[in-house]
């Protein structure tokens, strides 16, 4: 157990709909991480907070977007589903935001979109 | 874009083979990480690179950074079945922004017992 919690664990939407998904950090842990992993594939980098604040942003679509809270967790909105967007979509933590400390990963939220 | 580019894809190995993964980047990395995701789990740690030539070592699994700064590659000696997993490499580009870790697709290794 990271101690990355992720909620849900699986959701199943249909084209066109938003979904919300959840994480909460390990304790103490300063910045959180959205990515993407699609089947075969590797972990596509989203998005990074870090204290509340958008730290950094990979390939993340228009149609997606994240905020953290002041209690440290964070969600990943996403909009205007589509097929394609069906993954796994993990969170990970790390103590600061700099890329010498670990990332600790949730067990991931699976979108499967109909 | 950035790009870590990762090798092998997949691999299957006997148990009791040795297996090698192969990270390169077109620039130099600030540090390299490893991480290894075992099949409908999420990746975990298992080491960080921060020094030209570093190697480290845990157990069977050997852990190189190049001279460069630009590859890694994480070698394990004497399968077990308990290896089998996905292994990526994971790195910051210098002039990238501070915390984005740039991942490798990924090598998913088997091992036959």
């Amino acid at each position: 157990d990271s101690g990355v919690t992720q909620t849900p664990k699986h959701l199943i939407t249909a084209t066109g709909q938003r979904v919300t998904l959840r994480c909460s950090p390990r304790s103490g842990d300063l910045s959180v991480y959205w990515y993407q992993q699609s089947l075969d594939q590797g972990l596509q980098f989203l998005i990074q907070y870090y204290n509340g604040e958008e730290r950094a942003k990979g390939n993340i679509l228009e149609r997606f977007s994240a905020q953290q809270f002041p209690d440290l967790h964070s969600e990943l909105n996403l909009s205007s589903l589509e097929l394609g967007d069906s993954a796994l979509y993990f969170c990970a933590s790390s103590a600061s935001g700099d890329s010498y400390n670990e990332q600790f990963f949730g067990p991931g939220t699976r979108l499967t979109v109909l | 874009g950035q790009q870590v580019m990762q090798i092998p894809q997949y691999q299957h190995v006997q148990e009791g083979e040795d297996f090698t993964t192969y990270c390169n980047s077109s620039t130099t990395l600030s540090n390299i990480q490893w991480y290894k995701q075992r099949p409908g789990g999420h990746p975990v740690f298992l080491i960080q690179l921060v020094k030209s030539g570093e190697v480290k070592k845990q157990k069977r699994l050997t852990f190189q950074f190049g001279e460069a700064k630009k590859n890694s590659s994480l070698h394990i000696t004497a399968t077990q079945t308990t290896d089998v997993g996905t292994y990526f490499c994971a790195g910051r580009q210098r002039g990238g922004s501070q915390g984005n870790l740039i991942f490798g697709k990924g090598t998913k290794l088997s091992v036959k017992p």
